[in-house]
């Protein structure tokens, strides 16, 4: 396809659950983010890979979330002992170099934990 | 934390322009401004961005004013497709990793 692919769209667990989350990006883009978005809040951010290295993960809210992006291209976003707290949508967005230009998002994959 | 500050909410009739404000008055002299949309269940989709200049792509407009504190996103003739989260933010580009920072943007309602 021609834009960001992240599967699954929805995802229903159960606290203390390993979920893992996937992104498709668009070919070619070099670079890669990982954002989190609550109900009624604005997407923050979580984690970037430039290729397959993982320069930034500040965002990332415990040692729970683990993401890897090893060839460069699709991602994954895990989540360990997933939380009540974990639900939300989680954004993967892509671009060739993240400069001025624009950064495309995927729809999102809706995790609710149980 | 985003620097940006926006109304929560704007309603506007359909074929009407809508015009969106943002406050920016911390922004540096080599941050853009740019404004992304959000539509329900969707990811984010850029819209514009601008230095200093006024800026027009076949979405929207972007006005920001001489002092660079402020700037409004103009939709000329909202549709109902508009109705959507618009957030506006501020970044330095080619800043490396530098992540796009949204705040709660500013939720515009497009009414028939």
């Amino acid at each position: 396809g021609a834009g960001v692919s992240q599967s699954p769209r929805y995802k229903v667990a159960k606290r203390g659950q390993d979920v893992a989350l996937r992104c498709d990006p668009i070919s070619g883009h070099v670079s890669l983010f990982w954002y989190q978005q609550a109900l009624g809040q604005g997407p923050e951010f979580l984690t970037y890979f430039q290729n397959e290295a993982q320069l930034d993960k500040s965002g990332l809210p415990s040692d729970r979330f683990f993401a890897e992006r090893p060839e460069g291209s699709v991602s994954t976003l895990k989540i360990q002992r997933t939380q009540q707290e974990d639900s939300a949508v989680y954004l993967c967005a892509s671009s060739f170099i993240w400069s001025v230009g624009e950064l495309f998002f995927g729809e999102g994959s809706r995790l609710t934990v149980l | 934390d985003a620097k940006t500050t926006q109304p929560p909410s704007m309603d506007c009739a359909e074929g009407r322009a809508a015009n969106l404000p943002c406050n920016h008055s911390t922004i540096s002299g080599n941050e853009y401004v740019y404004w992304y949309r959000q539509i329900h269940s969707q990811g984010p989709q850029y819209i514009i961005h601008g230095l200093k200049n006024n800026e027009t792509n076949e979405m929207a407009s972007l006005i920001i004013t001489e002092d660079r504190k402020s700037s409004t996103l103009i939709l000329p003739h909202a549709t109902l497709r508009d109705t959507a989260v618009y957030y506006c933010i501020v970044r330095v580009p080619n800043s490396g990793n530098t992540p796009l920072v949204f705040g709660k943007g500013t939720r515009l309602s497009v009414i028939a």
